[in-house]
């Protein structure tokens, strides 16, 4: 079956330095993966979508120089959280889609980042 | 603004009960999906709903895309619905998602 593995599952990180998360695609060729954050209390935010082959789209109040991506083949995507603070904690959700015309998004099971 | 809306904010029931879910986007959508959030965090897709109504087990979500609205019902309520429950609205292509604010739910004994 499809999954998409996504790790650290949980990570502290002090005020100021910077942290990785994976997102591994199984089953499926993930043709875009798209990132989420979920803070405290809130729903999930769509921070950005990347696509093989094209350019990565953010979503407003979220920039590549903050929330870089990487998305080099059909299997795995990072993304860094650069100078985190606090209001960057939360829980950061990777979902994958197979082609054009896939209807199902596989989720990653979460990172959950917390600043100290 | 919060362009996906979802009523109540939090649902308290006792096992056996019924619910409705509501959902309510502020923009013309092309399909849907509703999600339950595990207390863990990780998301597990419960319907994808374009229009219409569909049911699975307990669960049913009935979506009217020209009225911009969707709802999930719950029958008969068991413990183990409890969690939080998300509906979300395509964006780019279906390749990512808009999530709605959330209903907790809570069924107890």
């Amino acid at each position: 079956g499809a999954l998409v593995y996504q790790y650290p599952r949980r990570t502290i990180c002090k005020s100021g330095t910077s942290m990785r998360m994976e997102c591994q695609a199984v089953g499926f060729q993930a043709t875009s993966v798209a990132w989420y954050r979920q803070s405290p209390q809130k729903t999930f935010e769509l921070i950005a979508l990347s696509t093989v082959n094209s350019a990565i789209k953010y979503e407003q109040n979220f920039t590549q120089e903050k929330f870089p991506i990487s998305h080099p083949n059909l299997s795995f995507s990072s993304m860094t959280v650069l100078n985190a603070y606090l209001e960057d904690r939360g829980l950061y959700l990777c979902g994958a889609r197979a082609g054009r015309g896939a209807e199902t998004l596989y989720f990653g099971s979460g990172t959950r980042l917390t600043v100290l | 603004g919060q362009q996906v809306q979802q009523s109540p904010t939090s649902l308290v029931l006792q096992e056996g009960e019924n619910a409705e879910l509501q959902c309510n986007f502020s923009t013309s959508l092309n399909s849907m999906q509703w999600f339950y959030q595990r207390p863990g965090g990780s998301l597990i897709s419960v319907f994808y709903n374009p229009s219409g109504t569909k049911q699975s087990g307990r669960l049913t979500s009935t979506t009217v895309i020209k009225e911009r609205r969707s709802s999930l019902h719950i029958s008969s309520s068991q413990i183990t619905d409890s969690g939080t429950y998300l509906c979300a609205m395509e964006r780019w292509g279906g390749r990512a998602l808009i999530f709605g604010t959330g209903t907790t739910v809570s069924v107890s004994p």
